[in-house]
């Protein structure tokens, strides 16, 4: 258990909805990141936020959004989805350090996400 | 543009047995490298990581790597192999490219493990 939460674990909707991802870091760490694994795709980094603030941005689409709260959890809002949407989200956290790179992620279970 | 290339997508290896899984990648520069296992069901972990120095990096469970800048390899060594190590490996390097961090992540290596 790496300390990382996901909630839902699964979500099934359908094309055209607007669906919202939660993840709650360890305690402590101030970095949250963004995934998505697909068999399309691969796995493919998103976005990351840190300490509120995003900090890198990966293949995120412009129909995907996400943001961090005061209380560090976050959040990624999935909108105007497509089949091809379907994949696993993951939800990675770091504790402060020195760069970008250099902080080790800690990987929650991944919400599965079908889009019907 | 960076790539990064795990050139198998199965490997099997038997119990007590050595393994190697190759990873290559392209980049202008030598990048942050990674190796990350994943379980079935769950999320990714990592094994191990290269910034600079010591081009031999040890790692959890018993793997370690190897950074060859000529080859631009990274490749993922383990002296035996555990039924436990049953998994996918995925190989990923970290750029700087056009002001943003990027994590590239290759394909994956299912290891299959024989008792």
């Amino acid at each position: 258990d790496s300390g990382v939460t996901q909630t839902p674990k699964h979500l099934i909707t359908a094309t055209g909805q607007r669906v919202t991802l939660r993840c709650s870091p360890r305690s402590g760490d101030l970095s949250v990141y963004w995934y998505q694994q697909s068999l399309d795709q691969g796995l493919q980094f998103l976005i990351q936020y840190y300490n509120g603030e995003e900090r890198a941005k990966g293949n995120i689409l412009e129909r995907f959004s996400a943001q961090q709260f005061p209380d560090l959890h976050s959040e990624l809002n999935l909108s105007s989805l497509e089949l091809g949407d379907s994949a696993l989200y993951f939800c990675a956290s770091s504790p402060p350090g020195r760069g970008f790179f250099t902080d080790t992620q800690y990987f929650g279970p991944g919400t599965r996400l079908t889009v019907l | 543009a960076q790539s990064v290339t795990q050139p198998d997508i199965h490997i099997t290896v038997s119990e007590g047995a050595s393994l190697e899984l190759r990873c290559n990648y392209s980049y202008g520069a030598t990048p942050y490298l990674f190796w990350y296992v994943q379980s079935p069901g769950q999320g990714l972990q990592l094994l191990l990581k290269y910034f600079s120095g010591d081009t031999l990096v040890q790692g959890i469970k018993g793997f370690e790597a190897e950074f060859k800048r000529s080859q631009s390899s990274f490749n993922l060594r383990k002296p035996s192999v555990h039924w436990s190590d049953a998994a996918e490996y995925f190989c990923a390097v970290g750029v700087f490219t056009s002001g943003t961090y990027k994590y590239i992540f290759g394909t994956g290596t299912r290891l299959k493990v024989l008792a």
